[in-house]
């Protein structure tokens, strides 16, 4: 299995910061990542895909980036409704997740 | 819009066999890619595995013993069942579609909490 390293697990930041969450994979899986939001009780919500590719709906203060090994995800300006859980999954082969990282209201 | 919405009994004895069913409405579940994902409480995510609409089928390997997905065109109906339950099992269960096999998962469902419990 190609195992999925989120970091930091939590963060606490301030609406209007920006912030970055990094997924890490355990072998090279090119550009096939995708990022979630969950909020708690719900299922996730597809952000983005393909490592860069904007989900249509969503805001574009979302932004992903990297390829190989090393994907971030960034919120450029955090809004009071981004307060979630964050989830990226692999989908080189069989698909696996990260742990998630809690971002939390400083 | 499409929507999913998975059914089926809340709790589940341990050694039975857990039966859930997702309907997708909304949209044709044909030339689509269903899968299963399961998240314990307060955990990460787990990929069960999917069925294609002509009934090809892929699980995940640590759970490929146990695991059966099917689907069902005419009711717009695929199902899980996962045998021999035990209360490690006992997680919340989403159905959700991809374009293509081993994607991104564009539409979920709400999910539903399953206990593995006498």
């Amino acid at each position: 299995d190609i195992q999925m390293t989120q970091s930091p697990s939590t963060l606490s930041a301030s609406v209007g910061e920006r912030v970055t969450i990094t997924c890490r994979a355990s072998q090279s899986i090119s550009s096939w990542l995708a990022w979630y939001q969950q909020k708690a009780g719900k299922a996730p919500k597809l952000l983005i895909y393909d490592a860069s590719t904007l989900e249509s709906g969503v805001p574009s203060r979302f932004s992903g980036s990297g390829s190989g090994t090393e994907f971030t995800l960034t919120i450029s300006s955090l809004q009071p409704d981004d307060f979630a859980t964050y989830y990226c999954q692999q989908y080189n082969g069989y698909s696996t997740f990260g742990q998630g990282t809690r971002l939390d209201i400083k | 819009q499409v929507q999913l919405q998975e059914s089926g009994p809340g709790l589940v004895k341990p050694s039975e066999t857990l039966s859930l069913t997702c309907t997708v409405s909304g949209g044709s579940i044909s030339n689509y890619y269903w899968s299963w994902i399961r998240q314990v409480p307060g955990r990460g995510l787990e990929y069960i595995g999917y069925v294609y609409h002509n009934g090809n089928t892929d699980y995940n390997p640590s759970l490929e013993s146990r695991v059966t997905i099917s689907v069902d065109t005419s009711k717009n109906q695929f199902s899980l069942k996962l045998r021999s339950v035990t209360a490690a099992d006992t997680a919340v269960y989403y159905c959700a579609r991809s374009m293509l096999v081993m994607q991104w998962l564009d539409y979920w469902g709400q999910g539903t909490l399953v206990t593995g419990s006498s």
